[in-house]
């Protein structure tokens, strides 16, 4: 069975901390996706990978960045972690397909808080 | 750009009614769409996606959804809810480099 996992369900920084979320996928997929989730907004892209050290910016990058240096491993890192960055993070990874129908399989989630 | 419109951020339904979530979307291509439930303190579950095969797709859970193009539409449904269909459900539609563009969500409330 499809199962991605996420390393922390809850966590704690302070402000300015250097923060890091793990993500790891048994599937072999290629795609890997981070979002954070916020009442009234819904999901909202923040980076996704396509392939070993491979990244693109999605809706919202400011303030992250990730690495996936091992095709099942992919991490959100909040450089300086502030206030507003207190949200559900969710990870996700998908099958490649040319007709991009493949769907996403999420882990249970990070909710992360800032002090 | 590709949009999804999710009408009611809360819906309540007597248990065993008609369940019944919106989802219009806007897509400049034939679309994939697709139905995601999150449960308390869960991550999203898939529960059916239109990959263009057939209009009508059924679901896990007993749920299904019709694309109607016409109206740019994939509303999901059920016969009849119960106890533990109560979650939050997404509508998402695909961009042409495998994003997942989601609605705002749909928090469904069944009453006994």
């Amino acid at each position: 069975d499809v199962k991605v996992t996420q390393s922390s369900r809850y966590l704690v920084k302070r402000t300015g901390e250097k923060v890091f979320l793990e993500c790891v996928q048994d599937m072999d997929h290629e795609n890997m996706f981070w979002y954070r989730q916020d009442p009234g907004l819904g999901l909202r892209l923040i980076y996704f990978s396509y392939d070993v050290k491979m990244k693109e910016k999605g809706d919202i990058p400011e303030g992250y960045s990730v690495s996936r240096e091992k095709k099942e491993r992919f991490s959100l890192i909040l450089e300086s972690a502030s206030t507003n960055q207190t949200s559900m993070y969710l990870c996700a990874s998908s099958l490649i397909s040319q007709r991009s129908n493949q769907p996403q399989h999420f882990g249970d989630g990070t909710r992360l808080s800032i002090l | 750009a590709q949009s999804v419109t999710q009408l009611g951020s809360h819906v309540s339904v007597s248990e065993g009614a008609l369940v019944l979530l919106r989802c219009n979307y806007s897509s400049s291509v034939p679309p994939y769409l697709f139905w995601y439930v999150q449960y308390p303190n869960q991550g999203l579950q898939l529960l059916l996606k239109y990959t263009s095969a057939a209009t009508l797709v059924k679901g896990i859970n007993g749920f299904e959804a019709e694309f109607k193009k016409s109206e740019t539409s994939f509303h999901l449904t059920k016969p009849s809810a119960h106890m533990s269909d109560a979650a939050e459900y997404f509508c998402a539609v695909t961009d042409s480099s495998y994003k997942l563009i989601f609605g705002s969500g749909t928090r469904l409330l069944v009453r006994p």
